[in-house]
């Protein structure tokens, strides 16, 4: 059973566009973190979220967790080639011992 | 620092053979994790240990064991490696349950 819907799987937009990548689950999270991943290398961490309805800035990127701590998104302001990657949401549900779990990825390509 | 590092990049079996994944640690983290990671379905726990000598199933343990003999030393075994085990894996490791974890930069497998 896939706790963790992650959506769009794949994005490819052009240089300074915005973009949006959403992260659902039916289950209440008591944390979710947001990663990226380059080719060849692990996940690094970029955000964790914990409260409902925050919302944190990285430069470009917002990360926002909905107030029922359901869902999480990640936008993306004026993209840039160097975004390019794969971004994970992964959340831990307190009906899973705590464990990480993982959503399925979005790839996004950005062009020049 | 926190450094995860994987023995190898790329490695390259061949059907029956018994394959070592080796993950060292040196942040002297309690809990060591180790993940697959497959196009579109995000990366799966395959098994965790939360102290020496100590292991629990994750997700997907079947085809798996592991070894933890040292804090620092978490491996992961395919005891007779098969064409479905061809992945990428990721060792991760954290300080303690309900912290995040760091990775190591991942080892791709190729099963032929």
């Amino acid at each position: 059973t896939q706790l963790l819907e992650q959506s769009p799987q794949f994005l490819s937009i052009q240089e300074g566009e915005n973009l949006t990548v959403y992260c659902n689950s039916s289950s209440v999270f008591s944390s979710l973190q947001w990663y990226r991943q380059e080719p060849g290398e692990g996940p690094v961490l970029l955000v964790t979220v914990v409260t409902g309805g925050e919302v944190k800035k990285l430069k470009r990127l917002t990360f926002q967790f909905g107030d029922a701590r359901k869902d999480s998104s990640l936008h993306i302001t004026a993209a840039q080639p160097g975004d390019t990657g794969l971004y994970l949401c992964a959340g831990v549900f307190n009906n899973q011992g705590g464990k990480l779990i993982f959503g399925q990825g979005t790839e996004l390509s950005v062009k020049p | 620092d926190v450094k995860v590092t994987q023995s190898s990049r790329y490695l390259v079996k061949r059907t029956g053979e018994k394959v070592f994944l080796e993950c060292v640690q040196d942040m002297d983290h309690e809990n060591m994790f180790w993940y697959r990671q497959d196009p579109g379905l995000g990366l799966r726990l395959i098994y965790f240990s939360y102290d020496v000598k100590m292991k629990e199933k994750g997700d997907i343990p079947e085809g798996y064991s592991v070894s933890r003999e040292k804090k620092e030393r978490f491996s992961l075994i395919l005891e007779s490696a098969s064409t479905n085990q061809t992945s990428m894996y990721l060792c991760a490791s954290s300080l303690i349950s309900g912290t995040l974890p760091y990775f190591g930069a991942g080892t791709r497998l190729s099963v032929l």
